[in-house]
């Protein structure tokens, strides 16, 4: 079953552009949402999270939009950047435990 | 790079084989978690082990298997290994300390390659 959608799968971005990738989940028993970042050949890094109690956190370019209601959330990379490009996933857990990711999304930001 | 080793980093195995990764935890955290990520998908839960105790399963057979030691480092076995056990491995660690839980911290993962 799968509980985190995302999308879209790839996106392609020009240097200096704003990356938008969406989420939604099912389970109204997750309490945090992180979003992770992986390079090739590497395991995911963690980037940003957020709790659902708040709708917006922002950490240098990244920021996260969360919409408890429609239970959708979403990462906005601001000024992306050619060393942004990896694949991002955004997931959701209960208490930080066993965490449920999304299928990923491919970013490639050209300069 | 975080405090999560994973070895080995590739591995070429024989369908019907049986498999061992192991997995130190960074310093101070008390629980492993093990995830498989197939080509192209998200990582799924395989299990999780806290304080040496398997502490919730994910949506796999019983050929997957795992062990916690004292020292937190972990293993994850897999017998009568299958193509589609074919994917990159992850172990993470993290420490839940009453209410307040510290992040996951992946290792780069094990690459295995059943033919």
């Amino acid at each position: 079953q799968q509980q985190v959608k995302q999308s879209p799968q790839s996106l392609i971005v020009q240097k200096g552009g704003i990356s938008i990738i969406n989420c939604a989940y099912e389970n109204t028993a997750f309490d945090y949402f992180p979003w992770y970042q992986q390079f090739p050949g590497k395991g995911p890094a963690l980037l940003i999270a957020i709790r659902p109690d708040v709708s917006e956190k922002k950490e240098g370019r990244f920021t996260i939009s969360f919409n408890k209601s429609a239970k959708q959330f979403s990462l906005h990379i601001m000024d992306s950047q050619p060393g942004d490009s990896a694949t991002y996933f955004c997931a959701a857990s209960i208490v930080r435990q066993k965490v449920t990711f999304g299928t990923g999304t491919k970013l490639q930001v050209i300069p | 790079e975080t405090g999560v080793t994973q070895s080995p980093t590739h591995l070429i195995k024989t369908r019907g084989q049986q498999v061992t990764l192991r997995c130190s935890s960074q310093s101070g955290h008390n629980t492993v978690s093990w995830y498989q990520q197939a080509l192209g998908q998200g990582p799924q839960f395989i299990f999780q082990y806290y304080r040496e105790e398997e502490n919730g399963r994910g949506n796999f057979p019983p050929r997957f298997s795992g062990l916690q030691f004292p020292n937190y480092s972990s293993e994850l076995n897999v017998n009568a290994l299958e193509l589609d056990d074919s994917a990159l491995y992850l172990c993470a660690s993290s420490s839940p300390q009453g209410a307040k839980v510290t992040e996951a911290f992946f290792g780069q993962g094990t690459r295995l390659t059943v033919v």
